[in-house]
């Protein structure tokens, strides 16, 4: 079945870096997605990756990708106040059709200015 | 902003009454997709359109759901016979690919 599993909190200094980690359903042909959401608004798509690859980067943002060990990491450079929100990581198994994307708990990321 | 949106933003409603929300989507994607959030916990999934056709649905979707997309452009969500247990987010999300689906601001349910 498909599983996603997160830490549930993380809290950083402004200006540090921020890695927040995920672990994902072993599959050959997957989609894995991150997501930020504020208090009482949706969720805002950051970043995505398929998983023959094994970084991606955008601006402050780097996705790695272990697939050894099926585990997903998002770090963010210099993080700033503005950053704190919840970021779920989320997957799509292409091999059973489905479109679904099946979320983690999401992990609470502080930061202390 | 041509993003997702979602009407009303919240809802209050008595248990046992029906509510009916709305999602339109990004023009010209035609996947639309419905899930539920509830507190602490990651959205699940509810259902699946491409263009005006079901494709899937979840065994969350209960006989108490029923959801439509009669042209392929907005669709809707309603819930009838409301039970506390369903207070949650409606998150609607579309999508113009099989991969990213891009996410409304919710309507939150309270059933009192």
């Amino acid at each position: 079945g498909e599983d996603v599993e997160q830490s549930l909190f993380l809290s950083v200094r402004e200006g540090d870096s921020s890695v927040i980690n995920c672990t994902y359903t072993d599959s050959s042909s997957t989609y894995l997605y991150w997501y930020k959401q504020e208090p009482g608004a949706g969720l805002q798509l950051l970043t995505y990756i398929f998983s023959n690859m094994d970084m991606k980067q955008d601006q402050r943002l780097t996705v790695l990708l272990n697939k050894k060990d099926k585990h997903l990491s998002l770090r963010i450079a210099d993080t700033q106040t503005g950053d704190s929100a919840i970021y779920f990581c989320a997957e799509s198994i292409l091999d059973t059709g489905r479109r679904a994307l099946t979320f983690g708990s999401g992990t609470r990321l502080q930061v202390q200015p | 902003d041509t993003g997702v949106s979602q009407d009303p933003r919240h809802k209050i409603t008595k248990r046992g009454q029906n509510v009916t929300f709305r999602c339109d989507p990004i023009s010209e994607h035609n996947r639309l997709y419905w899930y539920r959030q509830t507190l602490g916990q990651g959205p699940e999934f509810l259902t699946y359109f491409q263009n005006e056709a079901q494709l899937e649905k979840s065994r969350l979707l209960s006989d108490r759901f029923s959801a439509e997309r009669p042209k392929g452009s907005f669709s809707t969500l309603e819930i009838q016979r409301t039970e506390q247990g369903d207070s949650a987010m409606y998150l609607c999300a579309s999508s113009p690919t099989t991969y990213e689906q891009y996410f409304g601001p919710g309507t939150r349910l309270t059933v009192t």
